[in-house]
């Protein structure tokens, strides 16, 4: 049960895009299609940005995106915006347990 | 609208016990799977325990023996109890709605904090 690897932080300027990376093992990340990414501002509850692996809940814009390749998963965010800064968090389904990440604090410049 | 509210974090000392309480409305909680997850202060989310929709219960290892997911059908509630407590369980707890098919966590309370 130990945490997805993230990196500590990520940072852009409005407009680019940047990618954040989610290494787990073959038990959690590379076991299982059900990788979901979570977007937490300062003092608020997070918010699911995806799930398996690449699909968008109803409301979240499209400049979000997700994807897998063996124990790694990225979430992309393209046409970074201001209300893009916050914490985000990968989190994977392992078995009988689930196991969220480090976390990235994501700055706009 | 589904909303989860949680209600009976507080300060406690270590070794005593705490029940956290999730009340649920839009959604049944008996028919979901539901978690409790928590955040220290200043760090990441962690998964704390799950109860399926059959009643299957799962805890992290650091809280197994110790916690206790339960929920109440005619309450509408999720219920978290903490036993034998340690200043490492301190944090906000959040009360969250796992989509069974997405097993991911689409709806989530304001949290409730405890400290220990």
């Amino acid at each position: 049960q130990s945490a997805l690897t993230q990196p500590p932080s990520a940072s852009g300027s409005p407009g680019q895009s940047i990618t954040i990376s989610c290494t787990g093992t073959s038990s959690d990340v590379g076991g299982y299609n059900y990788v979901s990414w979570y977007q937490q501002h300062p003092g608020k509850a997070p918010k699911l940005m995806i799930f398996e692996v690449s699909k968008r809940p109803s409301g979240v814009p499209d400049r979000f995106s997700g994807s897998k390749s063996g124990n790694t998963a990225s979430l992309t965010v393209s046409g970074l915006q201001p209300e893009d800064e916050a914490d985000y968090y990968c989190s994977s389904y392992a078995g009988s347990n689930n196991v969220f990440g480090t976390g990235t604090k994501v700055t706009v410049l | 609208e589904v909303q989860l509210v949680e209600s009976g974090g507080d300060l406690v000392q270590p070794g005593g016990s705490l029940r956290l309480s999730c009340a649920a409305s839009g959604l049944t909680v008996s028919d979901n799977y539901m978690s409790w997850v928590r955040q220290a202060p200043g760090k990441g989310l962690e998964w704390v325990a799950t109860i399926y929709a059959g009643g299957s219960k799962f805890y992290v290892d650091s809280v197994k023996g110790r916690f206790t997911i339960s929920r109440d059908k005619s309450k509408n509630t999720l219920y978290l109890q903490m036993n034998t407590m340690r200043p490492e369980d301190t944090a906000v707890y959040y009360c969250a709605r796992d989509g069974p098919v997405t097993m991911a966590i689409d709806y989530w309370g304001q949290g409730t904090q405890v400290t220990v």
